[in-house]
């Protein structure tokens, strides 16, 4: 079955630190992950994606299948980053994205 | 880029009546849709795979009887909650995949419809 787990329901950092979201996943084929985000008031929007590789709004996720990890991060948070996160997966095919439970980031001035 | 529309953005109604929500690919076409809801401070809840040109797939939980999905072209996928109930009060989301394939599995939210069951 196909599951995501996101452990924090909440993480708050300084402006300027360091953020890491934490994302692990189930899946036993070949997986696709995303992370999703949710801005105050707005619609879910996708942030990015592991077969992309890149770097959106300086956030990166690196895919770690021995870890069955798809962390995002970002070196220096900024207070327009707070919103909430939802790392989802999914595979080929017309099968539904799998959401985890959503972190909110809160970034502190 | 792709742009999904839901109508109406906030709806109430008295218990008992029907409801229904539209979503809408505007600008690429759709064979699947995906119908969310979404609980205060929680996550995305699948509730059904909307099809066109055939049935809804529901997940587990879901009464395809409370909640008629019709997805009747590939570009207009809806959802009718059938006399309504307080406990049916939630955020409703539905999501398309573009039937290019250009956006891999990437789904396009639209921005969600708030029902208020009084």
């Amino acid at each position: 079955a196909q599951r995501v787990t996101q452990p924090e329901k909440l993480l708050s950092v300084f402006k300027g630190a360091p953020v890491e979201l934490k994302c692990n996943y189930s899946y036993s084929g070949s997986p696709e992950l995303f992370w999703y985000v949710q801005y105050s008031r707005q619609r879910l929007q996708l942030l990015l994606r592991h077969i992309s590789r890149e770097s959106i709004k300086g956030f990166t996720a690196d895919l770690n299948k021995g870890e069955t990890s798809f962390h995002l991060k970002k070196p220096f948070a900024q207070e327009e980053d707070s919103a909430m996160y939802y790392c989802a997966l999914g595979n080929s095919g017309n099968t539904p994205l799998v959401f985890g439970k959503g972190t909110r980031l809160s970034v502190i001035a | 880029g792709a742009v999904v529309s839901q109508h109406p953005s906030w709806v109430i109604c008295k218990s008992g009546t029907s409801v229904k929500i539209e979503c809408r690919s505007l600008d690429f076409q759709a064979t699947t849709m995906f119908w969310y809801r979404q609980f205060p401070k929680q996550s995305l809840m699948l509730m059904a795979t909307s099809n066109e040109g055939s049935k809804a797939t529901y997940e587990q939980g879901v009464e395809k009887d409370k909640f008629l999905i019709n997805h009747a072209s590939l570009t207009l996928s809806t959802l009718t909650v059938t006399s309504a109930h307080p406990e049916d009060s939630s955020f409703y989301i539905c999501s398309a995949r573009d039937d290019t394939g250009s956006g891999a599995n990437v789904l396009t939210f639209g921005a969600g419809s708030r029902l208020t069951v009084l």
